[in-house]
This record gives structure tokens, C-alpha cells and sequence, in this order.
């Protein structure tokens, strides 16, 4: 059972738009999110995080958004650019206050920005 | 320069064998993780250590043995491999602290067993 959906395999954008990836979870108990972004033949790279405390968080580019009553968070890239093309996992975790957390991932989104 | 390293990044070997992937970080993080990408590219935590101990530890076959000589390395020893057993395989870590914290992963070990 999945606890973390990523409903979209693929996205393009044009350079210079938005990109929006989304992310839907099923367990109440997890309380921070993270968005991963993974290049072919490398790891998953920390791109931004949000506590369940916020619904807003923003990085340069990068803000993410948490609805916590529809269980949904989404990454918004704006500008899109050709660099972002890669592989977007979002990810939950339970923090509880207990060492050694389980980041639960989607399957994430593959966006490729066209030029 | 790297954070989180592990060796080797290609692994071909044959049904039966018994083999490790070694894991090391230098970010001074307290916790390590294993984490297995199937072939459907999900992402799966098989364990984790914090300080040398085992926290979380999923539902894997017996045949698969972490070992953390101390706190910068999380080797992962597979005993028997198994055709099912071909993943890409990731290591990570995070600095350890109540509430909220990023793993940071290595680039990957690709197993094949044929």
C-alpha cells in the first residue's frame, strides 16, 4: 500500500514557466516532507523540506506548499529551467520525536524542461 | 570531496554468490541508511543505524546483514544473492536530532546477479 502518491510519471514544461509536481499522502502520522531530485546514475539530492507546522516554504526557485487537511503538498519550480530535467521524489517522514526516521518515497515525477 | 561515498557503483555477479557494498560519510552525521530502488524505481528503506546501533530494520530477507564498524560506515553484506535481489542500492545519512532532519544519499551501487 502506498503511502506517498506521485500521480503523474511525466511532466514538460517550457523553460522560463512553471513547473508544479504534486504529492498526496495517506498517513496522518507523518509530519515533515522533503522533495528529492535525482539525476541518471546519481542519488536523490535534498532540494527542499517542510515541517506540518508550515504550508509554505520557499528556496530561491523552489517553494513548496503543504495542505495538510487534503494531505497534499506540491513543489513549484519557477523559472523552469533545462537544468531542472531530472527526477522528483517527494518524501514523508513520522519524526515522534524517535531517532532513526523512515523517509517513506513516492515514485516520483520525471519533468523535463524544454528549451 | 564527498559526502556520502560507496563502492562499488557497478555490481555483476552470479546467482548464489555472497557480496558487500561498502558505505562511508564524512558529514559527521550519527545515522545511516540502507535503501533499495526496485525495478518499479520505488525507493525502499531496508535499515537504519544511529551510532552503531540498528533502528529500523524492514522486512528483509535474513540474508541481507548490515554492519557498522562505527558511526561513518553502514556496510551491507548479502549472503546467496538471488535474481530478485538486482536493485540499485542507496546509502544515506542524516545529522540525528528530535524532529526534523534530510538524508543525505550516496550515488548508488547498480547490482545485477545473473
Amino acid at each position: 500500500d502506498q503511502q506517498v502518491k506521485q500521480n503523474s510519471p511525466s511532466l514538460s514544461v517550457q523553460e522560463g514557466r512553471i513547473s508544479i509536481l504534486n504529492c498526496d499522502y495517506t498517513n496522518s502520522m507523518f509530519d515533515y516532507f522533503l522533495w528529492y531530485k535525482k539525476y541518471p546514475a546519481e542519488g536523490p539530492t535534498f532540494l527542499i523540506s517542510i515541517s506540518s507546522i508550515k504550508d509554505k516554504n520557499e528556496d530561491g526557485r523552489f517553494t513548496v506548499f503543504l495542505n495538510k487537511s487534503a494531505k497534499h503538498l506540491s513543489l513549484h519550480i519557477v523559472p523552469s529551467q533545462p537544468g531542472d530535467s531530472a527526477v522528483y521524489f517527494c518524501a514523508a517522514s513520522a519524526s515522534g520525536g524517535n531517532y532513526g526516521q523512515n523517509f517513506v518515497f513516492g515514485p516520483g515525477t520525471r519533468l523535463s524542461v524544454l528549451p | 570531496d564527498t559526502a556520502v561515498s560507496q563502492t562499488p557503483k557497478y555490481l555483476v555477479t552470479q546467482m548464489g554468490n555472497d557480496k558487500s557494498i561498502k558505505c562511508e560519510q564524512n558529514l559527521g552525521h550519527d545515522t545511516m541508511y540502507w535503501y533499495k530502488q526496485d525495478s518499479k524505481k520505488f525507493l525502499k528503506i531496508m535499515f537504519s543505524y544511529n551510532n552503531k546501533e540498528l533502528i529500523i530494520n524492514e522486512t528483509v530477507p535474513n540474508r541481507f546483514s548490515p554492519k557498522s564498524p562505527d558511526k561513518a560506515h553502514l556496510n551491507l553484506h548479502i549472503n546467496s544473492l538471488e535474481l530478485g535481489d538486482s536493485a540499485v542500492y542507496f546509502c544515506a545519512s542524516s545529522h540525528e536530532r528530535q524532529g526534523f532532519t534530510e538524508a543525505f544519499f550516496g550515488q548508488g551501487t547498480r547490482l545485477t546477479v545473473v
